[in-house]
């Protein structure tokens, strides 16, 4: 069964920074592309980023880029989202989804962590 | 980017009664379309791929139908765990976008 688990999430002030982690059990981590998607409170998905499965291709939104990095280590089956200069509008839940397919980037997002919440304080 | 545009936003529905949600991209996705379920403060589930494919484990009161630009998500006969939110989402064109969801609540 896949298994995904998110952590690191908590209180940030504007401009500050936070380091997203989701650790991976039940299927051959390294094979697959990871995605990041963030939900603000009420609202829908946003897709945030991605990252393939062992030759470190990553791809971003337009509204992270130059801020966000996401990588991964796959000798410890885990995922990371490095936030920087966040904003306000940055406050969400984010999600650790893992793509259906093996080698490439489908962006079927099949199995989702439980997220975590990132919000600002004032 | 390509726009996801689901109608209606929000319905209200009775247990036993079908329903069926309407899903909208702004140009041709072929059949890359998902559906997912999400419900009060959990994360979302994957329902069908492919426009019409049920995930494993999905019952099938659940049906998708499409192609193109315009798709349908029907549960056919409405039961009490399915009141929660729906998402479609494309993933035939970078980057992949999400509709902005069905609320389903009961009568």
């Amino acid at each position: 069964e896949v298994q995904l688990l998110e952590s690191g999430g908590g209180l940030v002030q504007p401009g500050g920074s936070l380091r997203l982690s989701c650790a991976a059990s039940g299927f051959t981590f390294s094979s697959y592309a990871m995605n990041w998607v963030r939900q603000a409170p009420g609202k829908g998905l946003e897709w945030v980023s991605a990252i393939s499965g062992s030759d470190g291709i990553t791809h971003y939104a337009d509204s992270v880029k130059g801020r966000f990095t996401i990588s991964r280590d796959n000798s410890k089956k885990t995922l990371y989202l490095e936030m920087n200069s966040l904003r306000a509008e940055d406050t969400a839940v984010y999600y650790c989804v893992k793509d259906r397919s093996a080698w490439y980037f489908e962006y079927y997002f099949e199995s989702w962590g439980q997220g975590t919440l990132v919000t600002f304080s004032s | 980017d390509i726009q996801m545009t689901q109608s209606p936003s929000s319905l209200s529905a009775s247990v036993g009664d079908r329903v069926t949600i309407t899903c909208r991209a702004s140009q041709d996705i072929s059949n890359y379309l998902a559906w997912f379920q999400q419900k009060p403060g959990k994360a979302p589930k994957s329902l069908i791929s492919a426009a019409s494919s049920l995930q494993s484990g999905v019952p099938s009161k659940f049906s998708g139908s499409g192609s193109g630009t315009d798709f349908t998500l029907t549960i056919s006969s409405l039961q009490p765990e399915d009141f929660a939110t729906y998402y479609c989402q494309q993933y035939n064109v970078y980057p992949p976008t999400f509709g902005q969801g069905t609320k389903v609540e009961i009568k």
